[in-house]
């Protein structure tokens, strides 16, 4: 599975957009950019995923560069319960058996 | 609709104590996951099951063993716990094909003294 890079940290007043990034330079053809939170220690939450073109859903958008290196997931009006990490995964299709790799992810504070 | 239910939510236990965490979904999928989390870092893969009758190590597998039971449970056995092992415990499953995501219980938060 191709690696991922994100900021360790970001915040965001409520009511705003959230744009988190991703960088995965190393992604290959037919992997898939995955993304999902963790709210306080809970079990990992899944958002949204994508290949090449651009996804949206109630959560979020993902929106992915052409040459696939990185993406952005975007919350569109941010709240205080958005407060979590975002963990950014790419793999080939979750089908297969072996488990998710998860990094530090990005820990989003919304700000009141 | 339950999804991924893990028991207990909470356990306590000396070293040396042995124990068993219980993962059960009721949603059909063929894979299942035993994740562990430490403070401030992202899960890791114990262990995991393809398919009902198998299973596979996964990054971390040392101090634990595991038993797919039936196709609706996944259960993660610690035989002599040890303080390293003090964590939370995520369970998972997967519809195997496709993308779907992977769909997490809400974890068992195990220290051990």
């Amino acid at each position: 599975d191709a690696k991922t890079t994100q900021p360790p940290s970001m915040d965001c007043a409520e009511g705003r957009a959230a744009n988190l990034p991703c960088n995965h330079s190393t992604i290959s053809g037919n992997e898939y950019v995955y993304w999902y939170r963790q709210i306080h220690s809970q079990g990992p939450q899944y958002i949204i995923h994508g290949l090449k073109n651009n996804e949206t859903n109630e959560m979020a958008s993902l929106i992915i560069t052409e040459d696939r290196k990185s993406s952005t997931l975007i919350l569109p009006h941010a709240t205080l319960r958005d407060t979590a990490v975002y963990y950014c995964i790419v793999r080939v299709a979750q089908g297969g058996a072996d488990g998710l790799t998860f990094g530090k992810g990005t820990h989003l504070i919304i700000q009141p | 609709n339950a999804g991924v239910t893990q028991t207990p939510k909470f356990q306590v236990l000396k070293t040396g104590q042995s124990m068993t965490l219980q993962c059960a979904q009721d949603m059909n999928h063929n894979s299942m996951y035993w994740y562990r989390q430490d403070p401030g870092m992202g899960l890791r893969l114990i262990y995991y099951s393809a398919s009902e009758g198998t299973t596979d190590k996964g990054e971390v597998p040392n101090g634990y063993n595991v038993s797919r039971l039936n196709k609706r449970e996944f259960s993660l056995r610690l035989e002599s716990a040890a303080p390293s092992q003090t964590s939370v415990y995520f369970c998972a499953s997967i519809r195997t094909g496709g993308t779907q995501p992977q769909h997490f219980g809400d974890g068992t938060r195990l220290s051990i003294l």
